[in-house]
């Protein structure tokens, strides 16, 4: 099975900071990469597919980029909305373990 | 409008059985790739099943060779069977749609429905 590794777990950060989220897979998935963001209490919200191509709606300060075992989830400046849980996905399968983005 | 709404959620003994239900509004469970996806109380979010428009189901393997996943037409609606259920089993089962794309995204989530596994 594949296996996916999210890095940080946490982060701590500042409105208008840019932040980086890693995600790696145990093998070459090739872009079939997904990103979501999860508030308390509330189902996810898909971010980015294919790795890179942001889904309608999403600001386009996120931004995923990667491909093979690498991946990358970039916010260019953060807003006070994005404090929240990141997850990673492989495919429509396997998660990473998440990365929580706190207010420093 | 489109949405999930996920039912059958509560407290069961171990070893017990469980049938959660997603009632799907706004398009056809049958034409669209759908799946389970669970989170434990405080962890992340672990993938259960998928059934692919085709038929063809799919199961992590902590849950093979006890969860069933289906599906019915007539009732537009998605089934989650979860038998020989074990407290590591615990926690909310969100219903999810799938973007046939490439990587199969989940477009579309249920609010979710809490699982509790306990004596």
């Amino acid at each position: 099975d594949i296996q996916m590794t999210q890095s940080p777990s946490s982060l701590s950060a500042s409105v208008g900071d840019k932040v980086t989220i890693t995600c790696q897979a145990s093998q070459d998935i090739r872009n079939f990469l997904n990103w979501y963001q999860q508030k308390p209490g509330k189902a996810p919200k898909l971010l980015i597919y294919d790795a890179s191509t942001l889904e309608t709606g999403v600001p386009s300060r996120f931004s995923g980029s990667g491909s093979g075992t690498d991946f990358t989830l970039t916010i260019s400046s953060l807003q006070p909305e994005d404090f929240a849980t990141y997850y990673c996905q492989q495919y429509d399968k396997t998660f990473g373990q998440g990365t929580r983005l706190e207010i420093k | 409008e489109v949405q999930l709404v996920e039912s059958g959620g509560g407290l069961v003994q171990p070893g017990g059985s469980l049938r959660l239900s997603c009632g799907v509004s706004g398009f056809t469970v049958t034409s669209n790739y759908m799946s389970w996806v669970r989170q434990a109380p405080g962890k992340g979010l672990e993938w259960v099943s998928a059934i692919y428009s085709g038929g063809g189901t799919y199961y992590a393997d902590s849950v093979k060779g006890r969860f069933t996943i289906s599906r019915d037409y007539s009732k537009n609606t998605l089934y989650l069977q979860m038998n020989s259920l074990r407290p590591e089993d615990t926690a909310v089962y969100y219903c999810a749609r799938l973007f046939e794309y490439n990587s199969l995204p989940v477009d579309l989530w249920g609010r979710g429905t809490l699982v509790t596994v306990s004596s």
